[in-house]
């Protein structure tokens, strides 16, 4: 069973430009997430999609991140314009379904912003 | 949100030691989780604890949740290098639409030197 992917998995850009990562859940799960990990903390949700509506984007930063999850198979973070805060290491993960234990995670995309 | 203490930060150990590493709350979980993080990957789940008081063992690794949920460990006996990673404790807390997120602590940085 192939797992999470993610791409790319590194980018480097200069604050104020935008960028756009991309992920395709493993086949079948209907709960796409996705996560921001600050270096030296646990990895904090942005977005949860069930299928391809939005179930929590309460920690979204709204003004300049945006998902979605057009077909509810796979999905594009978009940061814009991006701030040097925003430098973190985006992970994607999916679920059978919301209310399901486990979560599979892909590699991440690594971000710097300069 | 569940604020979730992890102990130590860091932790750098040589090949055939024993260690252990905590995850503290003052609020009572009804269930938890134990990830490890390798470097450049996602999260992979070890192990779910649901009842207090419960002890399960994968391999060299040793999961106890507390008596009262509030608390947890895990015990790695014999460590080898390739238990080197991060290691991340999660609750699962309901979000606003009838789902779940997972909320991570900060993590225990493991380094485990042949």
């Amino acid at each position: 069973e192939a797992g999470v992917a993610q791409s790319p998995r590194y980018k480097i850009i200069e604050k104020r430009q935008s960028v756009a990562f991309w992920c395709n859940p493993i086949s079948g799960h209907a709960t796409l997430y996705w996560y921001q990990q600050i270096l030296g903390q646990g990895p904090k949700l942005l977005i949860q999609f069930q299928n391809n509506g939005v179930v929590d984007d309460s920690q979204l930063p709204k003004d300049r991140f945006s998902a979605e999850r057009l077909k509810g198979v796979d999905s594009t973070l978009k940061i814009q314009p991006a701030k040097l805060e925003d430098s973190a290491v985006y992970l994607c993960a999916s679920s059978l379904g919301r209310i399901t234990y486990e979560q599979y995670f892909g590699p991440g995309t690594r971000l710097t912003v300069t | 949100t569940q604020l979730l203490e992890q102990s130590p930060q860091f932790l750098s150990i040589q090949e055939g030691e024993n260690l252990t590493v905590y995850c503290n709350s003052s609020s009572v979980f009804s269930s938890l989780q134990w990830y490890r993080q390798e470097p450049g990957e996602g999260p992979v789940l070890l192990v779910t604890v649901v009842t207090g008081g419960e002890v399960k063992k994968l391999k060299r690794l040793t999961f106890q949740f507390g008596d009262a949920r509030k608390d947890s460990s895990l015990h790695i006996t014999a460590a080898q290098p390739g238990d080197t990673g991060l290691y991340l404790c999660a609750v699962r807390e309901p979000n606003s639409n009838s789902g779940y997120a997972l909320n991570f602590g900060k993590g225990t940085s493991l380094l485990v030197t042949p």
